[in-house]
């Protein structure tokens, strides 16, 4: 069946670096468009990015453009999120989610559990 | 930027209950690109309804999408114990940001 791992969360300092990855099983990773969406503790969704299926384009939040770097590898069917310059509020829970679609406007099919990234000193 | 408000911010009912959840954009869009998520407490959220009313492989029929321009809803027609959760309007249009609505939480009364 469709799924979605996240892994690479923890704690780390203000201002450093962390990379997220998702690895998918059950579809065909390289037909679709990817997001990443998070959920800071007690909050709403906030979503970060996309990137399409070839990874031909990406777009980003305001709040993480210039830091945030959303990216795939469809050979190992793992879509990552490099996040530098971690601020404070940065933290949350990072949930990769899955498209039915190719380089479209498309609802959010699959979502996989997150992963807690806590920035913190 | 499409901003996404949602009423009421928690709704508190019975099982058997309707629930009616109202989801407002800043401006008019296409209401193909207007989804509905749950999410339980602990949970990953869930699609529930996409282009604003069609419903999801697997999600039941008492659940229901409307609306059109800026004016949107989803409605459970009877709900069960494990409707009680959070509900999120989703914009994922032509251009990004893809927003989300602010949430409304169904509790129980």
């Amino acid at each position: 069946q469709v799924q979605l791992v996240e892994s690479g969360g923890g704690v780390v300092q203000p201002g450093r670096s962390l990379r997220l990855s998702c690895a998918a099983s059950g579809f065909t990773f390289s037909s679709y468009d990817m997001h990443w969406v998070r959920q800071a503790p007690g909050k709403g969704l906030e979503w970060v990015a996309v990137i399409w299926y070839d990874g031909s384009n990406k777009n980003y939040a305001d709040s993480v453009k210039g830091r945030f770097t959303i990216s795939r590898d469809n050979s190992k069917n793992t879509l990552y999120l490099q996040m530098t310059s971690l601020r404070a509020e940065d933290t949350a829970v990072y949930y990769c989610a899955r498209t039915d679609c190719s380089g479209g406007s498309c609802p959010l099919w699959g979502w996989g559990q997150g992963t807690l990234v806590i920035v913190s000193s | 930027e499409i901003v996404l408000t949602q009423s009421p911010g928690t709704l508190s009912l019975s099982p058997g209950e309707r629930a009616t959840l109202s989801c407002r954009a800043s401006q008019s869009f296409s209401s193909n690109y207007l989804a509905w998520y749950q999410q339980r407490p602990g949970q990953a959220p869930r699609l529930l309804i996409y282009g604003a009313s069609g419903r999801a492989p697997g999600i039941p029929d008492r659940f229901s999408g409307s609306g059109s321009g800026t004016d949107f809803t989803l409605t459970i027609s009877r709900l069960e114990p494990e409707d009680f959760a959070v509900y999120y309007c989703h914009h994922y249009g032509s251009s990004p940001p893809f927003t989300f609505g602010p949430g409304t939480e169904v509790d129980i009364k």
